[in-house]
C-alpha cells in the first residue's frame, strides 16, 4: 500500500512565523502535492511538483513555496504565517498518469 | 480558475436508503471524473472514478452517472450503511496528469442506523 506521511498532526504557531511542513511518500512516485482543506471550500491546490526540484504553482500559491529536493519528499514552507492560513494541509502524490492520488493524514495548522 | 460545484452541503439518510451527491463542472476539456472518500481524521481516499466515454459507473453499491451534455455527475450510494458516513468529495481533472484535481466543496453524509 502507498503511504504518504505528514510530519506533524497538529501545529500551533504564531503570526509571522516560518512553518514548515514537511511530507514523505513511500512509493517512488514522480507526482507530489499540496492540498489546502477548508469546510465549504473543499480541497484547494496550492503547489504541486512532476519531479525533483521542479515545481509549479496550483490556485492559491499567494504566502507559500515548496521544496523538493528529494523525490520522496515535498515540504511546504509558509514564509510568514498568518491567521487566514489557518487550516487542514494535505499532501498527495501519483505515480504515473491515469493512477489515483493518495494522501496523507494531513496537518492541521493554527496561526495565532 | 476552473469550478466544481457540489450539492447538497450536507445530507442525513437512513439506513437502507439511497445517498444521492450532485457535480456540475464547466471546462469541457475535464476527462477523468473522481469521487473521494474521507473519514474523521483521515485523508481523503478514491472511492470511484469515471471518463466521458460512459455514462455510468457501478462498483459495488456505488454507482457515479454522468451527462456529458449537461456537464454534470452524480454518486449514488445505495443500500446507505452508518458506516459510509463520510465526508465525499467530487473532482474533475483533464490532460495528462490525474493528479492535478480541482475538487468540489464537499458533502457531509450522515447514515442513521
Amino acid at each position: 500500500d502507498v503511504k504518504v506521511t505528514q510530519s506533524s498532526r497538529y501545529l500551533v504557531k504564531r503570526t509571522g512565523e516560518k512553518v514548515f511542513l514537511e511530507c514523505v511518500q513511500d512509493m517512488d512516485h514522480e507526482n507530489m502535492f499540496w492540498y489546502r482543506q477548508d469546510p465549504g471550500l473543499g480541497l484547494r491546490l496550492i503547489y504541486f511538483s512532476y519531479d525533483v526540484k521542479m515545481k509549479e504553482k496550483g490556485d492559491i500559491p499567494e504566502g507559500y513555496s515548496v521544496s523538493r529536493e528529494k523525490k520522496e519528499r515535498f515540504s511546504l514552507i509558509l514564509e510568514s504565517a498568518s491567521t487566514n492560513q489557518t487550516s487542514m494541509y494535505l499532501c498527495a502524490s501519483t505515480g504515473i498518469i491515469n493512477s489515483p492520488l493518495h494522501f496523507g493524514n494531513g496537518t492541521r495548522l493554527t496561526v495565532t | 480558475q476552473q469550478q466544481v460545484k457540489q450539492s447538497p452541503q450536507s445530507l442525513i439518510v437512513q439506513k437502507g436508503g439511497i445517498s444521492i451527491i450532485n457535480c456540475a463542472y464547466e471546462n469541457t476539456a475535464f476527462d477523468y471524473f473522481p469521487w473521494y472518500q474521507q473519514f474523521p481524521g483521515k485523508g481523503p481516499a478514491l472511492l470511484i472514478a469515471i471518463r466521458p466515454d460512459v455514462s455510468e459507473k457501478k462498483e459495488g453499491r456505488f454507482t457515479i452517472s454522468f451527462n456529458k451534455s449537461a456537464k454534470q455527475f452524480s454518486l449514488h450510494i445505495m443500500d446507505s450503511q452508518p458506516g459510509d458516513s463520510a465526508t465525499y468529495f467530487c473532482a474533475t481533472a483533464g490532460g495528462t496528469s490525474y493528479g492535478k484535481l480541482t475538487f468540489g466543496q464537499g458533502t457531509i453524509l450522515t447514515v442513521h442506523p
